[in-house]
């Protein structure tokens, strides 16, 4: 078993629609929560860090934590068919430690 | 300020060959991370180097190895590449206990195929 599964789409949406991206860990001792955005030929930029379970909101994107339930998620609304791209969850087990460990990542084309 | 950097861009290497990949970190940043991402997957944490010392390391064999410089760049060797090597290679660069895991900013990759 992955340490970290995410939803493999992938995803089409029209635009304007909310996109919903998930990713579940095995491993309760993950405690920083992060969302990654890679575009086709670039490398990931950070979109959303958490800690906390729970909701945090960022323009048009929120990061929803549940850490009882080891399940995290990402949505997108009022989507627009620039936030096509591969979206990956990652997560580390302390805030210095620069050891990510990356889902699989799903793959968001909206459509104009 | 310069964003990180890598080079070559794309790679074709023979089984059974060496490689060298090479990272320029972001200006300020000290803590090279190095991920292999294979073709539809997220990207493997290979090892860390914080002060020209490996500072972590991933599930990857001893062929894999790295070095940091004085000016925090950083290289990737791979020795005795095999057919399951062929995968993007990022680095990501970050300023040690200045901040939280997250702030590790990636360059764009080395494309890597082996044939």
């Amino acid at each position: 078993q992955k340490e970290v599964e995410q939803d493999p789409g992938p995803l089409s949406v029209p635009e304007g629609a909310i996109v919903s991206l998930n990713c579940t860990y095995s491993n309760s001792a993950f405690q920083y929560f992060m969302w990654y955005r890679q575009y086709s030929r670039k490398g990931p930029e950070l979109l959303m860090y958490t800690y906390s379970s729970g909701n945090k909101e960022d323009g048009r994107f929120t990061a929803q934590v549940d850490k009882s339930s080891k399940y995290i998620s990402l949505f997108i609304r009022d989507s627009q068919p620039s936030d096509s791209a591969t979206y990956l969850c990652a997560m580390s087990f302390m805030s210095n430690d620069y050891k990510l460990s990356f889902g699989a990542g799903t793959t968001v084309t909206v459509r104009a | 300020e310069t964003g990180v950097t890598q080079s070559p861009t794309h790679l074709i290497k023979t089984r059974g060959q060496q490689v060298t990949l090479r990272c320029s970190s972001q200006s300020g940043h000290n803590t090279v991370s190095w991920y292999q991402q294979a073709l539809g997957q997220g990207p493997q944490f290979i090892f860390q180097y914080y002060r020209e010392e490996e500072n972590g390391r991933g599930n990857f064999p001893p062929r894999f190895s790295g070095l940091q410089f004085p000016n925090y760049s950083s290289e990737l060797n791979v020795n005795a590449l095999e057919l399951d090597d062929s995968a993007l290679y990022l680095c990501a660069s970050s300023l040690a206990f200045a901040g939280g895991a997250y702030e590790q900013y990636f360059g764009p990759g080395t494309r890597l195929t082996v044939t």
